[in-house]
């Protein structure tokens, strides 16, 4: 469940189960939504992304849905691994304005039990 | 391809002491970033480049100074740490701000710790 203050929201599942992280986004001018994944230790790394104009999209185990109506985003991951273990950050990226640059959520901790 | 490398990965500081982190990516990239990232905070932008030669502010740029002398490098300042300045330091590039995703490439990330 959620937590508040310095502690991330945190899903844990068991080893072979679906995973959903959920992200709320407040920005209806965002042209792309990002997923990154980020290990202990290590830097954020992109898992995949889809456009404004999409409402799902498929990677490997991964599938990412996008429901503007209530701006929220989600990353399924399928027969989740030990190894899926992470932190996941949604971001965004505005197209209007002019400035690019992507907004990052506060992330998600997934903890993999076997 | 190393990808995005900064140095360094670990340092201790006293207050008031100065430091410059440095961020290498030899991926060609245009545009280069310096994020900090605290508990439960997620990833706040403190300075970013869209090309050689040029910087802009972030979210969070009080306390740093960035340069981007070199379309490869991107260096990030502490004139005088704070205690505050305690935190974990990515830097990132990408291809293209306009077009696309914008996917960032994030580095390994330097841990600095201001006593």
């Amino acid at each position: 469940g959620e937590s508040v203050g310095l502690h991330l929201p945190t899903l844990s599942v068991q080893e072979g189960d679906n995973s959903i992280i959920n992200c709320a986004y407040s920005n209806s001018a965002s042209d792309y939504f990002i997923w990154y994944k980020q290990e202990s230790g290590k830097g954020p790394q992109f898992i995949i992304d889809i456009r404004s104009n999409m409402d799902k999209r498929q990677g490997q185990r991964v599938t990412v849905l996008l429901n503007k109506t209530v701006k929220h985003l989600s990353l399924q991951i399928a027969a989740t691994q030990p190894g899926d273990s992470a932190v996941y950050f949604c971001a965004e990226k505005d197209r209007a304005g002019g400035s690019y640059i992507p907004t990052f959520g506060r992330g998600t901790s997934l903890i993999v039990h076997p | 391809n190393a990808g995005v490398t900064q140095t360094p990965k670990f340092r201790v500081l006293k207050t008031g002491q100065s430091m410059t982190l440095l961020c290498a990516q030899d991926m060609n990239h245009e545009y280069m970033y310096w994020y900090r990232q605290d508990p439960g905070m997620g990833l706040r932008l403190i300075h970013y480049s869209v090309g050689e030669g040029t910087t802009a502010k972030g979210e969070v740029p009080d306390g740093y100074n960035v340069s981007r002398l070199k379309k490869q490098n991107f260096l990030l300042g502490l004139e005088s740490a704070a205690p505050s300045q305690t935190s974990v330091y990515f830097c990132a590039s990408s291809y293209s701000v306009r077009g696309g995703a914008n996917v960032l490439t994030f580095g390994a990330g330097s841990r600095l710790t201001v006593l």
